[in-house]
């Protein structure tokens, strides 16, 4: 059972442009959102995350949309650049408890095209 | 680097074998996560520890099992390998039990290959 699902296993963006990485959830419980990056042979890094209390957080040239309602979450990047290049999971955890894991999605890879 | 040491890089093992994964937290971390990621899958959460203790378990094999010990560093014990057991395994630190607030902070992860 696939409680967080990134449906897109790949987007090409042309440099400069907007990428819009979409992610959807199905547990209600889960109240923080994340992304995270990774390059090949590196581990995944932390980019930004989102609180369920919030509909949007930014960060540079990083931006996380939430919609509760719709149990759906985005990234956007603008501009896109050549080192945006890599996969992105998106990620959430449940409501305060002492189980506090991350659950992660399938990954979106994202090509940005000169 | 992230700060998080995992070793070995790569691993490569008959089927049958036992493997054991290290993993050096962050400095001041005390949660270790161990992930596993496979072909065409997500981060699949395998097991969590705080300050010694097993905090949470997720798809863990029974054929798997993993310590903290007392200077924090973490081990994953795979056993009787099998050929699905090709993966790469990421541990990853926080500070706390629920100090995600900011993210996990992720190794470079071992490359497991069983042949």
């Amino acid at each position: 059972d696939q409680q967080v699902k990134q449906n897109s296993p790949s987007l090409s963006v042309q440099e400069g442009r907007i990428s819009i990485l979409n992610c959807d959830y199905t547990n209600s419980m889960f109240d923080y959102f994340l992304w995270y990056k990774k390059y090949p042979a590196e581990g995944p890094t932390f980019l930004i995350s989102i609180s369920s209390i919030k509909d949007k957080n930014e960060d540079g040239r990083f931006t996380v949309f939430l919609n509760k309602s719709a149990k759906h979450l985005s990234l956007h990047i603008v501009p896109s650049q050549p080192g945006d290049s890599a996969v992105y999971f998106c990620a959430a955890t449940p409501r305060a408890n002492r189980d506090d894991k991350i659950i992660f999605g399938k990954g979106t890879r994202l090509h940005i095209l000169p | 680097d992230s700060g998080v040491t995992q070793t070995p890089k790569h691993l490569i093992t008959a089927t049958g074998q036992r493997v054991t994964l290290r993993c050096s937290p962050r400095s001041g971390d005390l949660s270790v996560y161990w992930y596993q990621q496979s072909l065409d899958q997500g981060l699949q959460f395998l097991i969590q520890y705080y300050n010694g203790e097993e905090r949470a378990k997720g798809n863990i094999l029974e054929r798997f099992s993993a310590q903290q010990f007392p200077d924090l560093h973490s081990e994953l014990n795979l056993s009787s390998l099998e050929l699905g057991d090709s993966a790469l395994y990421f541990c990853a630190s926080s500070v706390t039990s629920r100090g995600m607030r900011g993210g996990y902070t992720f190794g470079s992860g071992t490359r497991l290959t069983v042949v």
